[in-house]
């Protein structure tokens, strides 16, 4: 079992949709929790962090995260052809490994208008 | 303000020759992390540093890898012997205070080894 799982995609959705992209992660003890955006040959560029059971939002992003489900997601409202991208998910186990991000292999996103 | 900024960009060596990547952390950020992307993976962890040492370097693949931090700021990533298997876009990120909270990435340095 891979440590942090994402669906490889690719998600296609229409413009103006709500995207949904989901991550799973095998170690229980996991503290902090990220999102980070790719855009094809660039670098990971953060866009949500999550530290607590719940909802976040930040503009038309919301992350959740349910621990005892270990599950992570993030939802992009009225998806713009712009969010079109790989969306990383990554998890910081915390303990002895506090600096340590372990990413998922990422789910490619595209919006169509 | 100024990002993280990694050099060269793009580095095609030899098989077997010697490289070293640089990195320069956001001005203030205390901790510095290593990484390195293969096509159609995330990113995996190679190192990380507080202040000037190591905290954990348990992600390093083997010994012909090496990083060091000597002021606590810019870091070299060294590899020895390259091989080709080496080839990837080696990134570099940075966070401030305590490791564990949000890390920004600089641009990459992608390595090419023929």
């Amino acid at each position: 079992q891979k440590e942090v799982e994402q669906n490889s995609g690719p998600l296609s959705v229409p413009e103006g949709a709500i995207a949904s992209l989901n991550c799973t992660y095998s170690d229980r003890v996991s503290q902090s929790f990220f999102w980070y955006r790719q855009y094809s040959g660039k670098s990971p560029e953060l866009i949500m962090s999550i530290y607590s059971n719940g909802d976040k939002e930040d503009g038309r992003f919301t992350a959740q995260l349910n621990k005892a489900s270990q599950y992570v997601s993030l939802l992009i409202r009225d998806s713009q052809p712009s969010d079109s991208a790989t969306y990383l998910c990554a998890v910081n186990r915390g303990g002895t490994s506090y600096g340590k991000l372990t990413f998922g292999q990422g789910t490619i996103l595209t919006v169509h208008p | 303000g100024a990002g993280v900024s990694q050099t060269p960009s793009n580095k095609v060596t030899e098989k077997g020759k010697y490289v070293e990547l640089r990195c320069d952390p956001i001005s203030g950020h205390t901790a510095l992390y290593w990484y390195r992307q293969s096509l159609g993976q995330g990113p995996e962890f190679l190192i990380y540093f507080q202040g000037t040492g190591a905290a954990d370097d348990s992600g390093l693949p083997n010994d012909r890898f090496f990083a060091v931090r000597p002021e606590g700021s810019v870091s070299t990533l060294k590899i020895q012997r390259t091989e080709r298997g080496d080839s990837a876009v080696y990134l570099c990120a940075s966070s401030l205070g305590l490791a564990g909270t949000e890390q920004f990435f600089g641009p990459g340095t992608r390595l090419t080894v023929l």
